[in-house]
């Protein structure tokens, strides 16, 4: 079965300081792994994706993330946040050419000044 | 390009009427993609197509609903007769040919079951 956890509905962090959101997957086959950013009122972007090739994915907005097998993780970074970091981030698993996702639960990024 | 589109936004109904939510993916994506959001369940697929058929509706959680993709650019889901527990903000999603792997989310339709 093909499942994603989120750590953390909650993260707070303070402006200018490391953003970590974590996701652990579980699956059987090679999987696709997706991280997604929704602001409030809106519709779901896409971050960052990894599909094959380099393990170290940088995104838009100054994120990256690294597939990492051995420990079955795909967590999120970004060095400095910034007050418009501020939403829901979404982590997804995909097991052939992004068909359908599953979603994680989704991590609530707040930034304080 | 307009992105995908939905309507309406906000939707606000009695239990036991009908709601029909409708979606416009970007032109030429093959894939359509229908999901709830809940805080309870999060987000969850219900329905996508491919090139206008229903590939796997095992999401959709009765017969209350149903989804249609009469063309292209066009996309349905109806609950009748709608109850509370389908309050939800349900997005419409779009891909492009396989290879892209890459959604794109619609704002969503705010819908309230009174």
């Amino acid at each position: 079965a093909q499942s994603v956890t989120q750590l953390g509905s909650h993260v707070s962090v303070s402006e200018g300081a490391l953003v970590l959101l974590r996701c652990n997957y579980s699956s059987s086959v090679p999987p696709y792994l997706f991280w997604y950013v929704q602001y409030p009122n809106q519709g779901l972007q896409l971050l960052l994706k990894y599909t094959t090739g380099a393990t170290l994915v940088k995104g838009i907005n100054g994120f990256e993330a690294e597939f990492k097998k051995s420990e079955t993780s795909f967590h999120l970074t970004k060095p400095s946040a910034h007050m418009s970091d501020a939403a829901e981030y979404f982590c997804a698993l995909g097991y052939r050419s992004g068909y359908a996702l599953n979603f994680g639960k989704g991590t609530s990024l707040l930034v304080t000044p | 390009d307009a992105g995908v589109i939905q309507s309406p936004r906000h939707e606000v109904t009695e239990m036991g009427q009908e709601v029909t939510l409708r979606c416009k993916p970007i032109s030429g994506h093959d894939y359509l993609f229908w999901y709830r959001q809940t805080m309870m369940r999060g987000l969850e697929l219900l329905i996508y197509f491919n090139n206008n058929v229903p590939i796997d509706d095992s999401g959709m959680p009765e017969d209350r609903f149903s989804a249609k993709m009469p063309n292209a650019s066009f996309s349905t889901l109806k609950i009748q007769p709608s109850e509370p527990r389908d309050s939800a903000v349900y997005f419409c999603a779009s891909m492009p040919v396989v290879g892209t792997d890459t959604q794109y989310f619609g704002p969503g339709t705010r819908l309230t079951v009174l």
